[in-house]
């Protein structure tokens, strides 16, 4: 069965700090690959998706970026924080484009 | 891009009562329509779903309707209980790799 890992869980960062959230996926091979942010316990904004290793596509311009260095590996990164990066990040898989299948989560506080 | 509209907001019912969350989307192209629940601080979790070639998906006391020439679906849950209290997200998907989602709606069910 598959399985989708996000770590760390919880992260509080200062302002201006770096950042790096993982996800990695079990299971599966290729597969569509996504990162949401969601706000204030609501909305789910999408930030990048994967359809490859190293392909990425950006739906929101802002200071955070997005690698796939490996076929189940998602990596989101910043290089300076904003007190707006604040939020619960998920990272998700599919097989399909309407697949949708949500990692835990990591909630990220920004001081 | 795709557009959905999701109301209301908020919903707040007793328990036994029925409650009913509605969708409205633009993009005629969309074909796939699910629906995710999410308790505080977990992760959506996709609870029923529906394709454009059926118009009523049914799974115990939840149910999804469709309706493609209005352009709106919606959810319905019987006889609530506590914990089903919880944000509901509908989603869309069409010909691309991007699901839009709906801003979610708050369901409280008081005991």
């Amino acid at each position: 069965s598959q399985t989708i890992h996000q770590w760390p869980a919880t992260l509080v960062q200062p302002v201006g700090s770096p950042l790096s959230l993982e996800c990695t996926v079990e299971g599966t091979s290729n597969p569509n690959l996504y990162w949401y942010r969601q706000a204030a316990g609501r909305g789910l904004q999408l930030l990048f998706y994967s359809v490859g290793i190293g392909q990425i596509s950006s739906e929101v311009p802002q200071n955070l970026s997005a690698s796939r260095p490996q076929d189940r590996q998602f990596i989101l990164s910043s290089k300076k924080l904003l007190l707006s990066d604040s939020g619960f990040y998920l990272c998700a898989w599919g097989r399909r484009v309407d697949e949708q299948f949500f990692g835990p989560g990591t909630r990220l506080t920004v001081l | 891009g795709e557009n959905v509209e999701q109301h209301p907001s908020t919903l707040s019912v007793q328990e036994g009562d029925s409650a009913v969350i509605k969708c409205t989307y633009s993009d005629s192209a969309s074909n796939y329509f699910p629906w995710y629940k999410q308790e505080l601080g977990k992760r959506p979790q996709l609870i029923i779903d529906i394709r454009s070639n059926v118009g009523e998906k049914k799974d115990q006391r939840i149910a999804v309707t469709l309706n493609k020439t209005a352009k709106h679906f919606s959810l319905h849950i019987t006889e609530t209980q506590p914990e089903d209290s919880a944000v509901y997200f509908c989603a869309i998907t069409g010909g691309s790799y991007i699901p839009t989602f709906g801003r979610g709606t708050s369901l409280i069910v008081h005991p």
